[in-house]
Order: C-alpha cells, then sequence, then structure tokens
C-alpha cells in the first residue's frame, strides 16, 4: 500500500534562516505530488504542485520554492525565512483517475 | 476559478445531534467531490468522495454526503453524532485544480 512520509514534524526556525521540507511517497511510482499549507479557518492553500522530475508549478507567488529531485521525492524550500511563512504544512499525492489526494502526516512549522 | 464556500466556521452540537454541514462551489463542469476529516493531532483522510452515479454517497464512521447538482452543492450529514466526531471537515472539489473549503471545526458535547 501507499504511504507519505514528511519530516520533520515540527521545526522552529529563526526569520531568515533556510528552509528544507521533505516529502517522499511510497508504494507508487510517478504521482502528482502537492504542497498546502493549512491556516487555522482558511482551509488548505495550495503552494506548489508536480506532475513528474523537475516539473513544479507554483500555484502562489511566495518566498518559497519547490523542487523535485526524485519520481517520489518533493522538497520545499527557502532560502530566508519571513514571520509570515509560520504555519502548517501537508504534503498530499494524487491517485487514480478521480484525483483523490492522500496526505502526509504535516509540518508545523514556526518562525520567530 | 473554481472555489469552494463552507458555511460554518464552527459548529457545536451534543452527542446524538444530527449534523449537517453544508459545502457550496462555484464550477461550471464536471466536478468530483470529497469531503476529509481531521481528527485531533492525525492526518487529514478522506471520508468519502463523489464521481459520478447515486448522487447520495456514503461514507466512513456513517457519515453521508448528497451531490445536489443545480445547487452546486454537497452537504455532508450524520444522524447521530458521537464525541468521536469532534474534527475538522474539509469540502473539496476538483475540476481540474483541487480546491477545499476554508474548513468547519466540529465540536461534539459528551
Amino acid at each position: 500500500s501507499q504511504t507519505i512520509h514528511q519530516w520533520p514534524a515540527t521545526l522552529v526556525q529563526p526569520v531568515g534562516s533556510p528552509l528544507s521540507l521533505e516529502c517522499t511517497v511510497e508504494g507508487t511510482s510517478n504521482p502528482n505530488l502537492y504542497w498546502y499549507r493549512q491556516a487555522a479557518g482558511r482551509g488548505l492553500q495550495l503552494l506548489f504542485y508536480s506532475v513528474g522530475i523537475g516539473q513544479i508549478s507554483s500555484e502562489v507567488p511566495q518566498n518559497l520554492s519547490a523542487s523535485r529531485p526524485q519520481d517520489r521525492q518533493f522538497i520545499l524550500s527557502s532560502k530566508k525565512l519571513l514571520l509570515s511563512d509560520s504555519g502548517f504544512y501537508l504534503c498530499a499525492w494524487e491517485a487514480g483517475a478521480y484525483n483523490e489526494q492522500f496526505f502526509g502526516p504535516g509540518t508545523r512549522l514556526t518562525v520567530l | 476559478a473554481q472555489s469552494v464556500s463552507q458555511h460554518n466556521h464552527h459548529v457545536i452540537l451534543s452527542e446524538a445531534a444530527s449534523l449537517e454541514l453544508g459545502c457550496n462551489y462555484s464550477y461550471g463542469g464536471t466536478v468530483n467531490l470529497f469531503w476529509y476529516v481531521q481528527y485531533p493531532g492525525q492526518h487529514l483522510q478522506l471520508l468519502l468522495k463523489y464521481f459520478s452515479g447515486d448522487p447520495l454517497v456514503k461514507g466512513i464512521k456513517g457519515f453521508e454526503a448528497e451531490f445536489i447538482k443545480s445547487k452546486f452543492s454537497f452537504n455532508l450529514r450524520k444522524p447521530s453524532v458521537q464525541w468521536s466526531d469532534t474534527a475538522e471537515y474539509f469540502c473539496a472539489v476538483n475540476g481540474g485544480d483541487m480546491r477545499f473549503g476554508a474548513g468547519t471545526r466540529l465540536t461534539v458535547k459528551p
């Protein structure tokens, strides 16, 4: 069966520091992968999605970037974190013909 | 662009009460519809989904949802809630891109 991993689970970083969040999927090949940010009362905001290695689409211009160096690996990065980057980041992969998405456990990022 | 609206931000119910959470979307084409649930401290997980066929779909834990095409709605229902249903519920619509509602926090009092 397919599983999705995210790490770290929690992260506290100072303003201006770099960021790297990792997401890996097991049990499937060539998945569509997604990064979302979840904010209280605002649902899930799609940040990036990828349909294959090296292919990244950005939904919202911001201080973050994404990369997909391997088929089942999706990385969310920043060169210099802002306070507004604090939030709960979710990685998801998409299955089947009906675009069902399955989510990882998330990373709680606090920027101080 | 498609959007998803969930009418209730926070719903508080007593155990055994009936639940209905509203979800409306704006998109003119064919859509796939989903309800996700996030229990405290757990992953976001799929509760139920609608792709085609019978507009009344049943999901896990006694939940159901009805797709009313003319109203662009996909409301979630449960006849009798339990304390363990306390969670945040998200409606999602995929008409090419997956879009989520803002979520409804359900608190069930024992």
